[in-house]
């Protein structure tokens, strides 16, 4: 079953525009990750935010986290078409070993 | 970069047919995962080892499923019989976990999946 719920389900953006995603989740975590997939590929994983952090930088990648809301957020800065993918979230639950995955967020970045 | 490495890439088998999805996890990595992909369902658990050892294999259908690491260079998913709603893309992925799983802030690295038709 999914743990997490990605708002939008969908996202078109200009190049050079920063786009965010959203992931809600239900249980407690241990970390939270987000992955991209580009058309029929696998999963890229981008980022990780342990449970007692709240926010992350990865290059042009920005992820908070509150766990008292349970909710995340992915933002990337400048985007490119080529970060044009589908992006999903996953939670690694408290006492459980592997990951959950949300329902994912498709974006389209037009050149 | 090192790779998981998934064979085949895509299958086309007909219903009744035993299917056999090969995975080479990464060396060195000891924690292996297998996901099922669909529209409808998106990413789903299956079964996952470490150090080779099935530990959690409750999201795969017993009765047709079954999976096995015969040795750490080789995970394998078998379908028997396989049915139309087997169609997905089946995806292995691996990573290294610590003796301590609580510790393990790690992301996995994902192959690039075998994708099922079942006709």
């Amino acid at each position: 079953s999914q743990q997490g719920e990605e708002d939008p389900q969908a996202l078109s953006i200009q190049e050079g525009e920063n786009a965010t995603m959203n992931c809600s989740y239900k249980t407690s975590i241990n970390n939270l990750q987000w992955y991209r997939q580009n058309s029929g590929r696998g999963l890229v994983h981008l980022i990780l935010i342990r449970s007692n952090e709240r926010e992350k930088h990865s290059g042009r990648l920005r992820v908070t986290l509150d766990t008292s809301k349970k909710s995340s957020s992915l933002l990337i800065t400048a985007s490119r078409a080529a970060d044009t993918a589908s992006y999903f979230c996953a939670t690694r639950d408290t006492g459980r070993r592997a990951l959950t995955f949300g329902s994912g967020t498709r974006l389209q970045v037009q050149p | 970069d090192a790779r998981v490495t998934q064979t085949p890439r895509h299958k086309v088998t007909e219903m009744g047919q035993e299917v056999t999805m090969r995975c080479q996890p990464i060396l060195g990595h000891n924690t292996v995962f297998w996901y099922r992909q669909t529209m409808m369902q998106g990413l789903e658990l299956l079964a996952y080892f470490r150090n080779r050892a099935p530990l959690d294999d409750s999201g795969m259908p017993k009765d047709r499923f079954s999976a096995e690491m015969p040795d750490a260079t080789l995970a394998t998913l078998k379908i028997q019989p396989s049915e139309p709603r087997d169609s997905a893309v089946y995806f292995c992925a691996s990573g290294f976990v610590s003796p301590l799983w609580e510790r393990t802030d790690y992301g996995y690295t994902f192959g690039s999946g075998t994708r099922l038709t079942v006709v």
